[in-house]
Parts: C-alpha cells; structure tokens; sequence
C-alpha cells in the first residue's frame, strides 16, 4: 500500500537554528500534504496545506514565517522550523492523500529545541 | 466547522474484555469517518474507514465500527482486547482530503 516517510524521527536542536523535516511519498504523487502538531496527550493540529507548486495554506495562528513549507516535487514537501525556541518543541506529522478518502501519515518526528 | 468528540480521554479494560471507544461529530452531512491508531512516538495506522455502503465496518486487529446516522456516532468496538491494544485512539472525519480529528483517547489492557 501505499506509504508516506518522514524524515527524521528524533532531532534535537539548540535555540535559535533551524530544522527541517522532510515527507516524502514513496509509491505515490501527492500534489497536497498536510503538516499536524501534535502536544503531548493531546489530539492532532492542522497546521498548514503543502501545495505542489504552489504557496502553502496556513491555518489560523500558525506563523508562516516561523513554519517555513516547501512542497518542491510531487513526492516531496519540507517543514522546517526557524530559528526554533522551547517552545516548538512537538511531535509533528505530515499526511498525504490518496483521493478523498484516504490519508497516509508519515511516522512523525520528535522535536526537542533545548 | 466540522468537530469530533470522543467520550472519555482514557479508559482501561481487561484482557479478553470488550473494548468500547465512542466518537461522535458533528455535522448535518455525514461525513467520511475514519479510526486511527497511534503507538508511542509513531504515525497514525488506519484501523477502518466509513465512506458509503454497510454501516458496520470491520477493520485491522479485530476492531470494527458502526456508523449510525441518528446519533452521528461512529464508535469502535472489539470483542476481546488484547495487551498489544493498548495504545492512543483517533477519531477522524473528512469531507475531502483534510481531516479534523478527535482529542484521543488512551487504552489501557490490564493483565
């Protein structure tokens, strides 16, 4: 079936550098992908729509600035989080559709910002 | 704006118990309604899905769900539940390709 990878599983990073993460869908083109924080215990949060070829749409209070998305290829999209604080410091999860009725999620990644 | 409500943030059941996790949404349209599950610090497995057809429907791991349009519920249920069960629940719904999902909930299975 098809599978969606995200890329890395764990980082951690120091105040103020920048991280990206990467999620790539590898049997399959996907011209969207959604990006989710996740708090801890807490549910998924849509942060923003990765558009092939397009800007990105953000949802409400998320920075575009600070969550910087690039959807570069059909296969891929790119979130990374500038000049990141303690506070960014999530579990993060992309998706990507295949049609209207299914999603695949990457395995997530753990951010630490120390 | 389309929400989910699962019924009870944790809930622990006994081995070879019956599971029972509620979700209900809220919408006039029936949504697509999906179920996820979510180990520690891993993505979300697609348990089962409703889009049309039968209103049970029956999943991986010997999970099913029922959609009943009256009460805009879609609870999952499994006979007997099993220690590797335990694990965060999702509940989600769609009406195209994003998904608003429920606030989880966490199964314990005593021994």
């Amino acid at each position: 079936g098809a599978v969606v990878s995200q890329h890395p599983s764990r980082v951690i990073c120091k105040s103020g550098t920048s991280v990206k993460i990467e999620c790539r869908s590898l049997d399959f083109q996907a011209t969207t992908m959604f990006w989710y924080r996740q708090f801890p215990k807490k549910s998924l949060m849509l942060m923003a729509t990765s558009n092939e070829g397009s800007k990105a749409t953000y949802e409400q209070g998320v920075e575009k600035d600070k969550f910087l998305i690039n959807h570069a290829s059909l296969t891929l999209s790119t979130l990374t989080v500038t000049s990141a604080h303690p506070e960014d410091s999530s579990f993060y999860i992309c998706s990507a559709p295949t049609g209207n009725t299914e999603a695949f999620f990457g395995q997530g990644t753990r951010l630490t910002v120390v | 704006a389309q929400s989910v409500t699962q019924l009870g943030s944790h809930v622990s059941v006994s081995e070879g118990a019956l599971v029972l996790l509620r979700c209900n949404y809220s919408s006039s349209v029936p949504p697509y309604l999906f179920w996820y599950v979510q180990y520690p610090n891993q993505g979300l497995q697609l348990l089962l899905k409703y889009t049309t057809g039968a209103t049970l429907v029956k999943g991986i791991n010997g999970f099913e769900a029922e959609f009943k349009k009256s009460e805009t519920s879609f609870h999952l249920t499994k006979p007997s539940a099993h220690m590797s069960d335990a694990a965060e629940y999702f509940c989600a719904v769609s009406y195209g390709q994003n998904f608003v999902f429920g606030p989880g909930t966490r199964l314990s299975v005593l021994p």
